[in-house]
């Protein structure tokens, strides 16, 4: 069965800092993979996805990057943080964007 | 960008009770979602439906689309207490990453 593993489940980081947040799904071959932020209260907000290895497609223009080094594994990235970046960090994947996606349990991202 | 917006933004209701949630759209889909988040958790999928579907279900779950009116409403029956969560649609407009609401937080009460 695909399982898909997302850590840290909290990180609270000063500003300035860098950041890295790794995703890795098992189970499956090729999956469209997906990094999305969550505000307070708020709904998710798509950051990058990416449907191959070193093919990334950016949504929003941000402090934030994301590198597929591998067909499983994700990763989201900051040089230096901000206090804007704070917020709920979820990777997904799915067989292709018509389908059903799987979520992670999240990682608490806190800038101070 | 988000696509979809769920009504009501938040629901309370009684264990026991039915609780209805909508979701509005604005561009032609290929097929709508819903998913459920316990706090602070990931997003679970609970169910899709094609755009060429009006109704479908999944045991307490209904789900109804109506791409007309570019809604569609999720339907829990007899809520239990762990139904307590946040539900968001989701569209899929071909090609394109699934797009999420905002979503509903509903709170059944014991």
């Amino acid at each position: 069965s695909q399982t898909i593993h997302q850590w840290p489940a909290t990180l609270v980081q000063p500003v300035g800092s860098p950041l890295s947040l790794e995703c890795t799904v098992e189970g499956t071959s090729n999956p469209n993979l997906y990094w999305y932020r969550q505000a307070a209260g708020r709904g998710l907000q798509l950051l990058f996805y990416s449907v191959g290895i070193g093919q990334i497609s950016s949504e929003v223009p941000q402090n934030l990057s994301a590198s597929r080094p591998q067909d499983r594994q994700f990763i989201l990235s900051s040089k230096k943080l901000l206090l804007s970046d704070s917020g709920f960090y979820l990777c997904a994947w799915s067989v292709r964007d018509s389908t059903p996606a799987f979520f992670g349990q999240g990682t608490r991202l806190t800038v101070v | 960008s988000q696509q979809g917006e769920e009504d009501p933004q938040a629901l309370s209701i009684q264990e026991g009770e039915n609780a209805t949630m909508n979701c509005s759209y604005k561009t032609s889909i290929n097929n709508l979602q819903w998913y459920r988040q316990n706090s602070g958790r990931g997003l679970v999928h609970l169910i899709l439906i094609r755009s060429n579907e009006r109704e479908k279900h999944s045991g307490r779950l209904r789900v109804t689309l109506d791409t007309s009116k570019k809604s569609s409403s999720l339907l829990i029956t007899a809520s239990r207490a762990a139904d307590t969560a946040s539900y968001f649609c989701a569209t899929d407009s071909g090609n394109t990453p699934l797009v999420f609401g905002k979503g509903t937080r509903l709170s059944v009460i014991a």
